[in-house]
């Protein structure tokens, strides 16, 4: 069974500074995507950033990259020059061979 | 273009009615997801399509749930007799549906209906 864990249930960081959502996973299968998606207040699941398993550099997108550690099965997102708008929800999924696996989230406060 | 959209936004029902939420994917998306999500958990997977069929129907809860797509559009997920515990917001999304593995493609979300059953 694949399974995600996100070990954050709530974490801030001060507008304009860096912050680290961490991930861990487990699965069986060889080749895997990676996900981050955001949920703000409107409830609508935004993708943030992709990261197929087999591909080794690092995914990155804007002011969001990711820490992918494919033998530690760790696959943390950075978040740098964090704006007010970053604050919501972040899920990290997880699939394959099989429909995607959602952690339970970390909710991200920004402070101004 | 148009992204995700469910109908309804807000659905408020009691105990024992049967409800049908609907999701009208991205046009062109051939592939289709249900998630329900239940206060501060993350997406629990229910079902998803490729066109008209559905090869996984494993995350159903119970034979209460039940889902159906049309003409590779429009999904219909209805629940039987519902109870309280099936209160929870219902996520759709599509995708490409390429014909790569299910778990693989980019999802695209909808709004989602918040389902509360008194």
């Amino acid at each position: 069974a694949q399974t995600v864990t996100q070990s954050q249930p709530e974490m801030s960081v001060q507008e304009a500074e860096t912050v680290t959502l961490s991930c861990t996973y487990d699965t069986s299968e060889s080749d895997y995507y990676l996900f981050w998606y955001k949920q703000p207040p409107s409830r609508q699941m935004i993708l943030v950033i992709r990261q197929e398993a087999y591909k080794q550099q690092n995914a990155t997108e804007n002011r969001f990259s990711v820490n992918f550690q494919k033998a530690a099965k760790s696959f943390s997102l950075k978040i740098s020059d964090s704006q007010l708008g970053d604050a919501a929800m972040y899920f990290c999924a997880l699939g394959g061979n099989t429909p995607l696996v959602f952690g339970k989230g970390t909710r991200l406060s920004v402070i101004a | 273009g148009a992204g995700v959209s469910q109908s309804p936004s807000n659905k408020v029902t009691e105990k024992g009615k049967d409800v049908e939420l609907r999701c009208d994917p991205i046009s062109g998306h051939t592939a289709l997801y249900w998630y329900r999500q239940s206060l501060g958990q993350g997406l629990e997977f229910l079902i998803y399509f490729q066109g008209n069929s559905a090869p996984d129907k494993s995350g159903l809860p119970s034979d209460r749930f039940s889902a159906e797509r049309t003409g590779g559009s429009v999904s219909t997920l209805t629940i039987q007799r519902t109870q309280q515990e099936d209160s929870a917001v219902y996520l759709c999304a599509s995708s490409l549906g390429a014909g790569g593995p299910v778990g693989t493609d980019t999802q695209y979300f909808g709004p989602g209906t918040r389902l509360t059953v008194l």
